[in-house]
């Protein structure tokens, strides 16, 4: 089974730019998070969907948002982008049913450097 | 605000020794309790994990120690190998939450 694929694996960003990443998740999987990765903030959660609906959000300003389609892939969007966005950006897929065990799988991340 | 707090930042061992990393967190809604593990260039991967209805938890040379009452849990592993260096992260999550708070991370490196 293949697991969570992101797309682009790296890029470059000047400040105001805006910047879309792609997750697609494992097949199967309905739920997708995302998260930022920081040296100085570690693992701070984004946002959750499932089956296209947003089901939880974490403090990120409203430059950060994201959307699920229809086949599960998800995407998120950062607006007018601050050098402080530079981070490694995970997804994470899990079947997102009620009472599962919460396992997450991540894909390998995008890593956006902000200049 | 870091809802679980994680120690150390860092640790060296020698192979065939013990790492212990400790965890602490303050709601008590939490639930689940897992623990990533996290190699350079990769994503983080699911360790092992536990719930409040057990006090331990052991998978090979990983076992996971839990005290409800002390609202803390740790990581032991045991005969390192220098292919466990990696970033460990424990983690937290509410019943039916889907979202991870995540402790600071734990970098190990294990010295041959």
């Amino acid at each position: 089974k293949a697991g969570v694929t992101q797309t682009p694996r790296y890029l470059i960003k000047t400040r105001g730019q805006q910047v879309t990443l792609s997750c697609s998740p494992i097949s199967g999987h309905r739920s997708v998070s995302w998260y930022q990765q920081t040296p100085g903030q570690g693992l701070q959660f984004l946002f959750e969907y499932f089956s296209e609906t947003q089901r939880n959000k974490g403090n990120f300003p409203g430059r950060f948002s994201g959307r699920q389609f229809s086949n599960s892939r998800s995407e998120m969007n950062v607006s007018t982008l601050e050098l402080g966005d530079s981070a490694l950006y995970l997804c994470a897929s899990s079947p997102g049913l009620a009472g599962g065990t919460g396992e997450l799988f991540f894909g390998e991340g995008s890593r956006l450097t902000v200049l | 605000q870091q809802q679980v707090k994680q120690s150390p930042q860092s640790l060296i061992v020698q192979k065939g020794g013990i790492s212990i990393i400790n965890c602490a967190y303050e709601n008590t809604a939490f639930d689940y309790f897992p623990w990533y593990q996290q190699f350079p260039g990769k994503g983080p991967a699911l360790l092992i994990a536990i719930r409040p209805d057990v006090s331990e938890k052991k998978e090979g040379r990983f076992t996971i120690s839990f005290n409800k009452s002390a609202k803390q849990f740790s990581l032991h592993i045991m005969d390192s190998q220098p292919g466990d260096s990696a970033t460990y992260f424990c983690a937290a999550s509410r019943p039916d939450d889907y979202k991870l708070s995540f402790g600071a991370g734990t970098t190990v490196t294990v010295r041959a």
